[in-house]
């Protein structure tokens, strides 16, 4: 079992759309999580950094946690077009420190 | 801007030769990752530094790869005798300390040809 675990998709939605993308982890140490936007050919760009447990919003994103699921969201409100993209959940906290990627989930708003 | 740089941005180079890969933390961020990112993947870890020393290099696949930071600021990513399997996109992001936000550079498209 991969410590990240992320369906690749690709998720296809019409616009104006509730987005909802999520991961799975093992590492019941991991308290730090983040999701990334990768537009094509592009660096990773941090959208939401949470700790540990609870829900935090940003605009038109959600990011929630649930540790005792080890499960985390990623909500996206009122979707446009603009926000096809590749989304990548990430985590850190454990022993080691480095920051652990799930494989992303390509993401589509149909116009 | 007050990004994260990496240089090249593209590099294409022959089995067998030696690379250099260059990369320019955000100013005062200690913490630096490099990463490796394969088509349809999600980046996998290569090494991390804290200021000038290497923290966890596990994800480096073998002893052709080494990267090094002698002064807490720029490190090179530097990997010898290259091979086709090392084609990918070396990504570099750095944080201002362990555990917090990183921010990623635009990377560097490497192909072995």
């Amino acid at each position: 079992q991969k410590e990240v675990e992320q369906d690749p998709g690709p998720l296809s939605v019409p616009e104006g759309a509730i987005v909802s993308l999520n991961c799975t982890y093992s590492n019941s140490a991991f308290q730090y999580f983040m999701w990334y936007r990768q537009y094509s050919r592009k660096g990773p760009e941090l959208l939401m950094y949470t700790y540990s447990s609870g829900n935090k919003e940003d605009g038109r994103f959600t990011a929630q946690v649930d540790k005792s699921s080890k499960y985390i969201s990623l909500f996206i409100r009122d979707s446009q077009p603009s926000d096809s993209a590749t989304y990548l959940c990430a985590m850190s906290g454990g022993r080691d420190d480095k920051i652990i990627f799930g494989k992303g989930t390509r993401l589509h708003i149909l116009p | 801007g007050a990004g994260v740089s990496q240089t090249p941005s593209n590099k294409v180079t022959e089995k067998g030769k030696y690379v250099e890969l260059r990369c320019d933390p955000i100013s005062g961020h200690t913490a630096l990752y490099w990463y490796r990112q394969s088509l349809g993947q999600g980046p996998e870890f290569l090494i991390y530094f804290q200021g000038t020393g290497a923290a966890d290099d596990s994800g480096l696949p073998n002893d052709r790869f080494f990267a090094v930071r002698p002064e807490g600021s720029v490190s090179t990513l530097k990997i010898q005798r290259t091979e086709r399997g090392d084609s990918a996109v070396y990504l570099c992001a750095s944080s201002l300390r362990r555990e917090t936000e990183a921010f990623f550079g635009q990377g560097t498209r490497l192909t072995v040809v």
